[in-house]
């Protein structure tokens, strides 16, 4: 089945120490987003990726950065976590801005 | 700038009943859509039902529909025959329908937790 894939679900990490969140899609979809959603809070759009095109959300720490290396695959890196950071991270495609996005099952991130 | 609305935090429905949840928004744009996505515990988002702003006819999907009013900028989901399965966070949410960048986002509300007793 196309499906929206995140790697891993659960994440665990010390405060200050890089993570990579990893993303990968089988439906061939030009968009890709990140979001980070706290607890009973509605998703927050971090950035997204329309093709190699980067869209970085004005109010997004430069502490978290986006890779997008080919069409399938998409990277949250968050450079030093912070408490505050601790979340769940949803990954999104859409075929195109305009059109309904899925998304993956997310990775909860706890920052010790 | 658009908003959406969701002024019930939490409702509760008992197993076979109708809930209403509610849903309103704020845009001055004239295409757009509008959704209901639910979010079960620690499990993924997906989408309920969508409805084009240009059409006048609510949208269904099954069990669930929508109650579309645009002058009154208000989107509500209606479910009928509740199920245990259908316990979840829900969000509406909005999203332009002009391409064009950031305005695609999706704006979502501030979610509703649907309990459904047995």
């Amino acid at each position: 089945d196309a499906m929206v894939i995140q790697n891993p679900r659960y994440q665990v990490t010390q405060f200050g120490k890089p993570v990579t969140l990893s993303c990968s899609q089988t439906l061939n979809h030009n968009v890709m987003y990140w979001y980070q959603q706290k607890s009973s809070q509605a998703p927050k759009l971090l950035f997204h990726y329309y093709d190699k095109d980067f869209n970085n959300e004005a109010d997004t720490p430069d502490n978290f950065q986006s890779r997008r290396p080919n069409t399938s695959f998409c990277f949250l890196d968050i450079r030093s976590p912070g408490l505050g950071d601790a979340a769940m991270y949803l990954c999104a495609t859409s075929r195109d801005p305009t059109y309904e996005q899925y998304f993956g099952p997310g990775t909860r991130l706890t920052v010790t | 700038a658009q908003t959406v609305t969701q002024s019930q935090p939490e409702m509760s429905v008992q197993e076979a009943e109708t809930v209403t949840l509610s849903c309103t928004y704020d845009t001055s744009e004239s295409d757009y859509y509008l959704f209901w996505y639910k979010q079960p515990p620690s499990r993924q988002m997906i989408l309920v039902i969508r409805q084009e702003a240009y059409k006048q006819q609510n949208a269904t999907e099954n069990r669930f529909s929508v109650n579309f009013q645009k002058a009154a900028k208000s989107f509500s989901l209606k479910i009928s025959d509740s199920q245990l399965g259908d316990a979840a966070m829900y969000f509406c949410a909005y999203r332009s329908a002009v391409y064009g960048g950031a305005t695609n986002k999706l704006i979502f509300g501030t979610g509703t937790l649907l309990a459904v007793q047995p």
